[in-house]
């Protein structure tokens, strides 16, 4: 049983291009978190998806970033005009249902913006 | 105040030691409670879970959670060099776990 799949694992980017990250959960998991993990800082929730639906984007910075989760395909999580402040590790979780305790991380993705 | 308080350490220990690692948190509502590993530039690997106060036991593991006290603690026995890593501890509260800044352990051969 394959576990959550993050791509790229390393991106880099330049200030002003567009970042996209992708997500799939595990098998049979149709739940997906995005977190954020800066040097000394920790992990900080994002985004929080089910399929064809957001449900609870509190994290996520007001501009410049969106996160979808379609019928068919990865979740991805897009950075639209990047700056340095976005370089860190961007990690994906996946649970199996609404409410689970359980949450399982991929490797991440690790972005930086040069 | 952060929600979630974690000694960053480095905590470093010989083979074989006991290891106690804490985590205090200040909303009264988190229900359940976790420890993750997380090696160097991997992702965090969920280790132990619980959502009531007391004792939980994995081989040489051992999660506490004292709720009164708002506060949790894993513990771990005969420590081997591969359990060094990052540990977080991370609380459940609505949609969202909130993580402590992790505590990084060293176990010396």
């Amino acid at each position: 049983n394959a576990g959550v799949m993050q791509n790229p694992r390393h991106l880099v980017r330049r200030r002003g291009q567009e970042a996209r990250l992708r997500c799939s959960p595990m098998k049979g998991h149709s739940h997906v978190y995005w977190y954020r993990q800066l040097p000394e800082e920790g992990l900080k929730f994002m985004v929080y998806l089910q399929k064809e639906n957001i449900i609870d984007e509190s994290g996520m910075p007001k501009e410049r970033f969106s996160a979808e989760f379609p019928k068919e395909g990865p979740s991805i999580l897009r950075i639209q005009q990047v700056v340095r402040g976005d370089s860190a590790a961007y990690f994906c979780a996946s649970s199996p249902l609404h409410g689970n305790t359980e949450a399982f991380f991929g490797q991440g993705t690790r972005l930086t913006v040069v | 105040q952060k929600e979630v308080e974690q000694d960053p350490g480095p905590l470093s220990v010989p083979e074989g030691a006991i290891v106690s690692l804490n985590c205090t948190y200040s909303n009264s509502a988190f229900q359940y409670f976790m420890w993750y590993r997380q090696y160097s530039r991997k992702g965090p690997e969920l280790l132990m879970y619980t959502y009531s106060s007391g004792n939980k036991e994995d081989g040489r593991f051992t999660a506490q959670v004292d709720k009164s006290s708002k506060y949790i603690s894993l513990f771990i026995r005969d420590s081997q060099p591969s359990d060094s890593a990052t540990y977080l501890c991370a609380m459940k509260y609505g949609n969202q776990f909130y993580f402590g800044t992790g505590t990084s352990l060293t176990v010396i051969p």
